[in-house]
């Protein structure tokens, strides 16, 4: 049970910003929305987590909505190597975190 | 580099074999993970340690045994797999249970195959 429904694949052209949806209906008051991203075969890399306000770091945008029940990725110019399976998680108190299927991005040329 | 680190990279192994995958993080964390991934299959959580107790243990067969003697290190013991238990296995650890707003990290994983 990963809290979180997000679309199987998308694709996105190099250079344009990837925007990558996440679906939290069931998110509780005191959960955190987390952001992890795994190239193949490799372990999933972090990239950036929120509670209610929009945060930016040097990889991504969260942007999460006021009723904290959807928030969207955003890779703001995706490049080939941004290619990987995006995971959104929900984060519980007892700190464990579950994965879901993710969203396979596709960066095109 | 995430800070943790297992070893071995890649292990192949027979059913009768015994071996172990080790975990180790120099991160100051308190809580380590146990995941396994399956081909073409999302990350399952197998076991959590939380200041080397274990707290997680989501159904998994004994043949698989873990043991955090610290915080630091983390071991899978693996004993009579069977072919379906190969899978890319990824370590991660994080702040203690209840500190949700910090990450966690993940080892870059032992990739088994048993044969």
């Amino acid at each position: 049970d990963a809290k979180t429904t997000q679309p199987p694949s998308m694709d996105c052209a190099e250079g344009r910003a990837a925007n990558l949806p996440c679906n939290h209906s069931t998110i509780s008051g005191n959960e955190y929305v987390y952001w992890y991203r795994q190239i193949h075969s490799q372990g999933p890399q972090y990239i950036i987590h929120g509670l209610k306000n929009n945060e930016t770091n040097e990889m991504a945008s969260l942007i999460i909505t006021e009723d904290r029940k959807s928030s969207t990725l955003i890779l703001p110019h995706a490049t080939l190597r941004d290619t990987a399976v995006y995971y959104c998680i929900v984060r519980p108190n007892n700190n464990d975190m579950r994965f879901g299927a993710g969203t396979r991005l596709t960066v095109k040329p | 580099e995430t800070g943790v680190t297992q070893t071995p990279r890649h292990l192949v192994m027979g059913m009768t074999n015994k071996k172990s995958l080790k975990c180790e993080q120099h991160l100051g964390h308190n809580a380590m993970y146990w995941y396994k991934q399956s081909a073409k299959k999302p990350l399952e959580l197998m076991f959590v340690y939380n200041f080397k107790e274990q707290t997680e243990n989501n159904s998994v067969p004994s043949r698989f045994s873990p043991e955090c003697p610290n915080s630091s290190h983390l071991f899978l013991h693996l004993h009579t797999l069977q072919p379906e238990d190969s899978a890319l296995y990824l370590c991660a650890s994080s702040q203690g249970q209840g500190n949700t707003n910090t990450e966690a990290f993940f080892g870059q994983g032992t990739r088994l195959t048993v044969v």
